[in-house]
C-alpha cells in the first residue's frame, strides 16, 4: 500500500448525506483513479485524473464527483444521488502515460463506505 | 471494446500442488497484461506484468504467467502453493493503443490453499 494514503478506513453515514474519501499520494505520480469494489464484481472505475485540474469520468461515475487541485490529492465525494453507495473504494496511482514505459497502478488500503 | 474474464471464480488447491488461475482477455491490437493480489480488506498489491518479449513473465512471491496471444490468455501459475497464497486474485488489461491509462479489471478469482 505504500505512498498512498486513504482515510479513514471505516466510514458510517446516514442515507441522504454527502460524504468525501480522501486519497494521497507522495508518488510524485501523475494520475490517480478511484474504484469500486463490491463482492463478485470485482473493480469498477468512477473517475480518473491524468493531471492536476483534469478528470474523465469512468464507468459508474453517476452519483460521484471528484477534484484534482493538488497533483498528490484525488478526493472522491460519494452523493446522495448514488443509489448504492455501500461499498469497498479503493484508490490507485500510475506515473503517468507522458512516460514511455508502461506502468502498473499502485493502490491505497482502501475505505469500506456504509450507508445506513 | 477491452475486457478481461476470469472464468473461475474460486480455486481450490492442497499447499505443495501447483495451481493455476486463469485469465483471458479481449482487446484491440496487442495487450498490455497485469495481475495485482488482495488480502482481506487491503487495496491491491502488483503481482507481474507482460508488456513485450518473453512470455513468460516472472513476478513477486514466486509467481509467473505466460502470455499466449492466439488463445488470448495470460494465467497465473506458481509450482508450488502455500497456504499464505489464499488471497483473491485479479487479471487487468490495457489496450496497447490506450493512452487514456486505465485498466480493465477481471472479476477476481478467490484462490484457497488447504493445508
Amino acid at each position: 500500500d505504500g505512498g498512498i494514503t486513504q482515510s479513514p478506513k471505516y466510514l458510517f453515514r446516514k442515507e441522504g448525506q454527502n460524504v468525501t474519501l480522501s486519497c494521497e499520494q507522495n508518488l510524485n505520480h501523475d494520475a490517480m483513479y478511484w474504484y469500486r469494489q463490491d463482492p463478485g464484481q470485482g473493480l469498477r472505475l468512477i473517475y480518473y485524473s491524468q493531471i492536476v485540474n483534469d478528470f474523465q469520468k469512468g464507468d459508474i461515475a453517476e452519483g460521484y464527483s471528484v477534484s484534482r487541485e493538488k497533483k498528490e490529492s484525488f478526493p472522491l465525494t460519494v452523493t446522495s444521488a448514488q443509489k448504492n453507495p455501500t461499498a469497498f473504494y479503493l484508490c490507485a496511482s500510475s506515473p503517468g502515460t507522458r512516460f514511455a514505459q508502461v506502468d502498473e497502478q499502485y493502490f491505497g488500503p482502501g475505505t469500506r463506505l456504509t450507508v445506513t | 471494446a477491452q475486457s478481461v474474464a476470469q472464468p473461475e471464480d474460486q480455486v481450490n488447491v492442497a499447499e505443495g500442488n501447483p495451481l493455476t488461475v486463469k485469465c483471458t482477455y479481449s482487446v484491440s491490437g496487442n495487450p498490455y497484461l497485469f495481475w495485482y493480489v488482495q488480502y482481506p480488506n487491503r487495496g491491491l498489491q502488483f503481482l507481474l506484468k507482460y508488456i513485450t518479449g518473453d512470455n513468460l513473465v516472472k513476478g513477486s512471491y514466486g509467481f509467473e504467467a505466460e502470455f499466449n496471444k492466439s488463445q488470448t490468455s495470460f494465467h497465473l501459475k506458481k509450482p508450488s502453493a502455500l497456504v499464505s497464497d489464499s488471497a483473491l486474485y485479479f487479471c487487468a488489461v490495457r489496450g496497447r493503443g490506450s493512452t487514456l491509462g486505465r485498466l480493465y479489471f477481471g472479476r477476481g478469482t478467490q484462490l484457497t490453499v488447504w493445508p
